[in-house]
């Protein structure tokens, strides 16, 4: 069965560097998503991804934040200088029409 | 505001007993509904969806969902939780329907299930 894949499942960084999550979506699916879950709390949308542009971005997804589909497989989410609240779990997800698949997740803590 | 609320934060169940999860939304239009569940350090995994049609909605694990529209809720029922069942579930409404697809999540209800 088709699966949306994270690389890495978990990353520790410090505060000020840069970090890249990346995933594969479900090869013939054309939206793809970031969300983010920081502990204990609900799963939040950053930003939706379509035709090579970002189609919609959350209050979260500031000039931090960026995403790229650097070839036909991947798709990254680059948190340029991390701050310590930019620790959770980030998720990927991609869709074909509606239905979205998500992928397990990357734990980003930043210490 | 657009909201979605799950009222339980958390629920214990006997196993065998049965369940019912609620989720209510507030938006103008019918969005498309989604339930998903995630197991301790996993992803979130669809268990059903509804976008129109039949009110009752069959899922994955035996679980299923009515579509209430004068209550604007989506809750979700098992006739018998097993163990396994234990973990956490979102309910989620996709507001723009066929626009973005982005996802509003509720805040999720914590299932424990009691042997």
């Amino acid at each position: 069965e088709p699966e949306v894949t994270q690389t890495p499942s978990h990353q520790v960084t410090q505060m000020g560097q840069e970090v890249i999550l990346r995933c594969v979506p479900i090869s013939n699916h054309l939206y793809f998503y970031w969300y983010r879950q920081i502990l204990g709390q609900k799963v939040e949308f950053l930003v939706s991804f379509y035709n090579n542009e970002i189609s919609e971005k959350s209050e979260i997804f500031d000039d931090q934040f960026s995403v790229e589909r650097p070839d036909g497989s991947n798709f990254t989410l680059k948190i340029r200088s991390t701050k310590l609240e930019d620790s959770a779990m980030y998720f990927c997800a991609s869709s074909g029409q509606i239905e979205a698949f998500f992928g397990q997740g990357t734990r980003l803590t930043v210490v | 505001a657009q909201s979605v609320t799950q009222p339980d934060i958390h629920i214990t169940v006997s196993e065998g007993a049965s369940l019912e999860l609620r989720c209510n939304y507030s938006y103008g239009a019918t969005p498309y509904l989604f339930w998903y569940v995630q197991s301790p350090g996993q992803g979130l995994q669809l268990l059903l969806k509804y976008f129109s049609g039949d009110t009752l909605v069959q899922g994955i694990k035996g679980f299923e969902a009515e579509f209430k529209r004068s209550q604007s809720s989506f809750n979700l029922r098992k006739p018998s939780v097993h163990w396994s069942d234990a973990a956490e579930y979102f309910c989620a409404v996709a507001p723009d329907g066929g626009a973005t697809n982005k996802l509003i999540f509720g805040t999720g209800t914590l299932l424990a299930v009691q042997p």
